[in-house]
């Protein structure tokens, strides 16, 4: 399966600010995804990065508060905007390959732990 | 209702054990069913996947699947130390949008 990487890891950031969260896949891939996992919770689907065109964002997130850019087939970047102490939470990017034989399989990144203060 | 539900345990097992996981979920028309492993501190990872009603074994895993009961389970046979991790169960529901439980903890005791 593709290699992912995210770019930072770790960050604790002052209420108010944004960050860019950086997934870079090791080849290309059709589909890029962004999940949330608060602490102690299950993984939440935010949005589909689309390439070329503008993210398909799930019920509850909006592109005002979370950006995404995916310019090309390995990479696509999460914006947390004007980041709460509620935005606290590891941001996960998956990805899945529809030209492979395990098509629907999605495989996760090492995540990002952003904490807000 | 949650669409995937999970017990959140933590499911004790003794070393050698077989565990059990389970997992319901609820768009009747679901077609694929994956299992990750979580570790601490760590990003999902996939361990199973299973599209057709049966079992489907991958070395001391076997995933089963009843769609007509709207279920899916894992089973792990010799259950070792390092087995112990939350398990996440994944159902995708509509075009490549994945529904997550939210996962049983797994503790398997030496």
């Amino acid at each position: 399966s593709a290699v992912i990487s995210q770019k930072p890891s770790r960050d604790i950031c002052q209420r108010g600010t944004s960050l860019t969260i950086q997934c870079q896949v090791d080849s290309q891939v059709t589909m890029m995804f962004w999940y949330r996992q608060q602490p102690g919770q299950s993984l939440t689907l935010i949005a589909t990065a689309n390439q070329g065109s503008e993210a398909t964002y799930e019920s509850g997130f909006v592109i005002d508060k979370f950006p995404i850019s995916r310019p090309n087939l390995t990479f696509s970047t999460l914006t947390v905007s004007n980041m709460s102490p509620e935005d606290s939470s590891i941001y996960l990017c998956s990805v899945e390959d529809w030209r492979t034989e395990r098509k629907d399989e999605q495989f996760f990144g090492p995540g990002t732990r952003l904490t807000v203060l | 209702q949650k669409e995937v539900e999970q017990n959140s345990g933590p499911l004790s097992v003794p070393e050698g054990a077989i565990a059990s996981l389970n997992c319901t979920y609820s768009d009747r028309v679901s077609q694929s069913f994956f299992w990750y492993r979580q570790y601490s501190g760590k990003s999902p990872e996939l361990i199973m996947s299973i599209y057709s009603n049966g079992d489907k074994e991958d070395g001391r895993f076997t995933a089963q699947l009843n769609k007509a009961s709207q279920y899916v389970s894992l089973l792990i046979r010799d259950s070792q130390p390092s087995d112990s991790a939350t398990y996440l169960c994944a159902v995708n529901m509509n075009f490549n949008k994945f529904y997550f439980g939210s996962g049983t903890k797994l503790n398997v005791k030496p």
